[in-house]
């Protein structure tokens, strides 16, 4: 079956514009969640979605936005973009309601200039 | 708050020897997971460990659980330079939220 689909799967943006960043999950997986992989700070848990209600959120601004469609497909979007942003990141889908295991998509590459 | 650390962060082994990565844990939790990853490439999901004494192995690869040490252990057998890779161990933080420790980075030489 198909796997975790992200798009697009490399960004170059400026300081200052908003991205948004589409996670489509494995068929019939339901929970979709986010992270960002830097050098400095490794993965870091953004948020997680389950039936389009955001059940956990990390420690992020508020710059960092999600959400999820009734077909489970999962957008997240990041705002006035700061050099920061700058990482890997990484759409991960599960079956739900907790606690199964994840299946990482491919990612998508922010370089913010 | 969880926090999940690994060691040793950098790894570099000969060919045909064995070692172990060690993941510790500061808070209770049921289930550990182990993933591989290329450089700049995805996550591979490898183990999922769900209870205390659980011990999975596939290949030259075996992970287990001690819940109550609040440790997982991935041992390499007779490492092969295919294994070249960084491994994360994660653990559950709720709700489908994982807790990534900061990744070990194997390097396999011959």
């Amino acid at each position: 079956k198909a796997g975790v689909t992200q798009t697009p799967r490399y960004l170059i943006k400026t300081r200052g514009q908003q991205v948004t960043l589409s996670c489509s999950p494995i068929s019939g997986h339901r929970s979709v969640s986010w992270y960002q992989q830097t050098p400095g700070q490794g993965l870091q848990f953004l948020f997680e979605y389950f039936s389009e209600t955001q059940r956990n959120k990390g420690n992020f601004p508020g710059r960092f936005s999600g959400r999820q469609f009734s077909n489970s497909r999962s957008e997240m979007n990041v705002s006035t973009l700061e050099l920061g942003d700058s990482a890997l990141y990484l759409c991960a889908s599960s079956s739900g309601p907790s606690n199964t295991e994840a299946f990482f998509g491919q990612g998508t590459r922010l370089t913010v200039v | 708050e969880l926090k999940v650390e690994q060691n040793p962060l950098f790894l570099s082994m000969q060919e045909g020897k064995n070692y172990t990565i060690y993941c510790n844990y500061s808070t209770t939790s049921d289930r550990l997971y182990w993933y591989r990853q290329d450089p700049g490439k995805s996550l591979e999901s490898l183990f999922v460990l769900l209870s205390n004494g659980a011990v999975k192995q596939e290949g030259r690869l075996m992970a287990s659980l001690d819940t109550k040490a609040r440790l997982s252990t991935l041992h390499i057998t007779a490492a092969v330079h295919d294994l070249s890779a960084t491994y994360f161990c994660a653990v559950d933080g709720g709700t489908d939220k994982l807790i990534f420790g900061t990744g070990t980075r194997l390097q396999v030489f011959p």
